[in-house]
This record gives C-alpha cells, sequence and structure tokens, in this order.
C-alpha cells in the first residue's frame, strides 16, 4: 500500500530533551516537507527537500532539523525541544513541488512541558 | 502570503450546495484542494493547473480563475461525509524555492 509513514503517532517530552520523529514514504517520491498544525495557524511548512541531500527552510524553521540522507526517508529533529513547538505535526510527500498533490503521514501530536 | 480562504466556517443541511473560494495574492501556476476530518490527516481531493479544464471528486467540482488568482470549490447535494475542514494548497516557487503552502482553511459541517 502506498503510504507515508510517521512514528511516533504521540510523544510527551521534557524541555531541552532531544528527539526525533520519523518519516518514511514507499512511493519513490522525489519531494518531501514537514508541517506543523496549530489551531487559527493551519499548516505551516518548517522544511522540505527536493531529494536526497538537498534541502530548504519552510515559513517557520526555527528550532528545527532535518536531513535526507535516502529518498524514502525524511526525518524532524528538535534538538532541544521547548513548548512552542507542542504542536501537530505531518510529514507529506509528492512526485514533484510542482503539479502534484500530496500524500500525508498520519500525524504525531507532539507535547513539550 | 498564505491564500485566503472564504468562508472561514459554514454548516448545511445534507443535500444542500456550499462553495469554498481561495484567494492568494500571488500568482498560481496550480491550486490544490484537501479535505481533513477531525483527528486525521489532511487528503488530497483534486488538483487544478494554469488553463486546465475544471476537476471533479464525486460530486465536489473545483475551478481555477488564474487572471483573479483565485480557486473555488463546489461542494454539491452535501453527504455527512464532506464534514471537515477544507485547505487549498499552492505552490509558491520564487526565488529557486519551493515553498509549499495551504490556505487558512474551511470548517464545513453537514447537518443530517
Amino acid at each position: 500500500e502506498a503510504q507515508v509513514t510517521q512514528n511516533p503517532r504521540y510523544l510527551i517530552t521534557v524541555t531541552g530533551k532531544k528527539l526525533t520523529v520519523t518519516c518514511s514514504q514507499n512511493m519513490n517520491h522525489e519531494y518531501m516537507s514537514w508541517y506543523r498544525q496549530d489551531p487559527g495557524l493551519g499548516l505551516r511548512q518548517i522544511y522540505y527537500s527536493m531529494n536526497v541531500e538537498v534541502t530548504d527552510k519552510g515559513d517557520v524553521p526555527e528550532g528545527y532539523k532535518v536531513s535526507r540522507k535516502e529518498k524514502r526517508n525524511f526525518p524532524l529533529i528538535l534538538e532541544s525541544p521547548s513548548p512552542n513547538q507542542t504542536s501537530l505535526y505531518f510529514c507529506a510527500s509528492s512526485l514533484s513541488p510542482v503539479g502534484y498533490g500530496y500524500t500525508f503521514g498520519s500525524g504525531t501530536r507532539l507535547t513539550v512541558v | 502570503q498564505q491564500p485566503v480562504q472564504s468562508p472561514q466556517a459554514v454548516i448545511l443541511r445534507e443535500g444542500e450546495d456550499a462553495v469554498i473560494n481561495c484567494s492568494s495574492s500571488k500568482a498560481l501556476y496550480s491550486v490544490h484542494w484537501y479535505r481533513q476530518k477531525h483527528g486525521e490527516a489532511p487528503v488530497f481531493l483534486m488538483i487544478l493547473l494554469k488553463g486546465g479544464e475544471q476537476m471533479r471528486h464525486e460530486k465536489i467540482s473545483a475551478s481555477f480563475n488564474e487572471k483573479k488568482q483565485q480557486s473555488s470549490l463546489y461542494l454539491t447535494a452535501s453527504q455527512l461525509s464532506y464534514s471537515g475542514t477544507y485547505f487549498c494548497g499552492t505552490e509558491n516557487t520564487t526565488s529557486g524555492t519551493y515553498k509549499y503552502i495551504f490556505g487558512t482553511g474551511t470548517r464545513l459541517k453537514v447537518l443530517a
């Protein structure tokens, strides 16, 4: 089944404790992206990747890191999480950034206390 | 630069029609539409390309007016399953970047 797999679904952590949210797709998509969704603010792009080793900032990249060592994987890293990073996070992928729709992962609800 | 959607929210009775609009301040190459049910991930509905024809997904159709930088989503004879939040999305490909941004969202509730 074609899908984007995100883990974990739920995560509660403490301020400053490094964490990684994993994202993997099995559709051979070139373009992958991370979003955070907050009430009243909609979906905001954190980082995106055009292909292996090619990543760039979205609109809200502060406090996040990403890497794209393999085409299928695009982990999101929070080196020192803070409470304002409490949010619902989605990974998504697409065949291309232009002209194709996204497939989303099921989301990760992160709480930083 | 986020596309603006209107209305912000709408409540319908089953069988009624609704229109959701998406307006951008930037030129659009394409517009995508997604539906997100509560507690779930957004699901891609359709894409409208510049110069392309009107698209359809079940009883949901959409149009794209490139000159006005607008797209509209038409929900005909709404069903309970249409409830959710609808987002438009578009590429932001200026200055060599390939960002993808979503509209402000429209919450749709269909009542029996």
